[in-house]
C-alpha cells in the first residue's frame, strides 16, 4: 500500500495573503488532484496533472495555482485568500489506468481565513 | 460545464432498511462512475465503481448503471448506524482525459 500525506494539516492566514498547500504520494501514482471541500458539501476540482510537468484546471481554478514539481509531490497556492474563506483541501492520487483510477485521498489541510 | 447530481440531498433511514442514492451525468461523454464513502472527519473512499450497463453486487452494497440515461444508483440494504456517511458519486468524461467531477453527496443518516 501507499500513503498521502499534506503539509500544513491546519493553515490560519490572512486576508490576502500568499498561502502554498503541499501533498506526497508514494504509490508511485501518475495523476494526482486538488479538491476543495466545504463544510458539508461535496468535492470540487480545482487542479489536476496527469503527469509530472502537466497541469490542467478544473472547475474551481480561478483564485489558485498549482505546481507539479516531480512525480510524487504536487502543490496548490492560494494567491490571495479571502477573508472567512474556510475549506478543507483534499490532494487525491490515482493510477492513470482509467477503469480502475480509483482516487486515493490524503487527510486534509483545512485552511481558515482571519 | 460537465456536473454531476446526486440525490437525494440528505436520507434517514432504520437501521435494517434500505438505502437508495441516484446520481446522474449532465453530458453524455461519460464512461467510468465511482461511488466513494466519507465519514465525518475523514477522507473520502472508494466503495464501488461500475462502468458496464447492469448491475453489480458487493455484500450489501449494489450499484446500478443505465448508460443511456447517465444514471448510477446505489442501494445499501439491511443499513446499519455505521452506514451513517456522505456519499459521493464521481464520474470520468471521456472528452477530458482523466478530469474526474464528483457531486455534491449524499448525507446518510441510519437511525438505531
Amino acid at each position: 500500500g501507499g500513503i498521502i500525506t499534506q503539509t500544513p494539516k491546519f493553515l490560519i492566514g490572512q486576508e490576502g495573503q500568499k498561502l502554498t498547500l503541499k501533498c506526497q504520494q508514494n504509490f508511485n501514482h501518475d495523476t494526482m488532484y486538488w479538491y476543495r471541500q466545504d463544510s458539508g458539501k461535496g468535492l470540487r476540482l480545482i487542479y489536476y496533472s496527469i503527469t509530472e510537468n502537466d497541469l490542467q484546471k478544473g472547475d474551481l481554478s480561478e483564485g489558485y495555482d498549482a505546481s507539479r514539481e516531480k512525480k510524487s509531490s504536487f502543490s496548490l497556492t492560494v494567491t490571495s485568500a479571502q477573508k472567512n474563506e474556510m475549506a478543507v483541501f483534499l490532494c487525491a492520487s490515482s493510477s492513470r489506468g482509467g477503469a480502475y483510477a480509483e482516487q486515493f485521498f490524503g487527510p486534509g489541510t483545512r485552511l481558515t481565513v482571519l | 460545464q460537465q456536473k454531476v447530481q446526486q440525490s437525494p440531498e440528505s436520507l434517514i433511514v432504520p437501521e435494517g432498511g434500505m438505502a437508495s442514492l441516484n446520481c446522474t451525468s449532465s453530458d453524455r461523454n461519460v464512461d467510468y462512475f465511482w461511488w466513494y464513502r466519507q465519514h465525518s472527519g475523514k477522507s473520502p473512499k472508494m466503495l464501488m465503481s461500475i462502468f458496464s450497463n447492469g448491475e453489480k453486487e458487493e455484500g450489501r452494497f449494489t450499484v446500478h448503471l443505465n448508460k443511456a440515461s447517465l444514471h448510477t444508483s446505489l442501494h445499501i440494504r439491511d443499513s446499519q448506524p455505521s452506514d451513517s456517511a456522505l456519499y459521493l458519486c464521481a464520474a470520468r468524461f471521456t472528452s477530458n482525459t482523466n478530469k474526474v467531477v464528483f457531486g455534491t453527496g449524499t448525507r446518510l443518516q441510519v437511525l438505531p
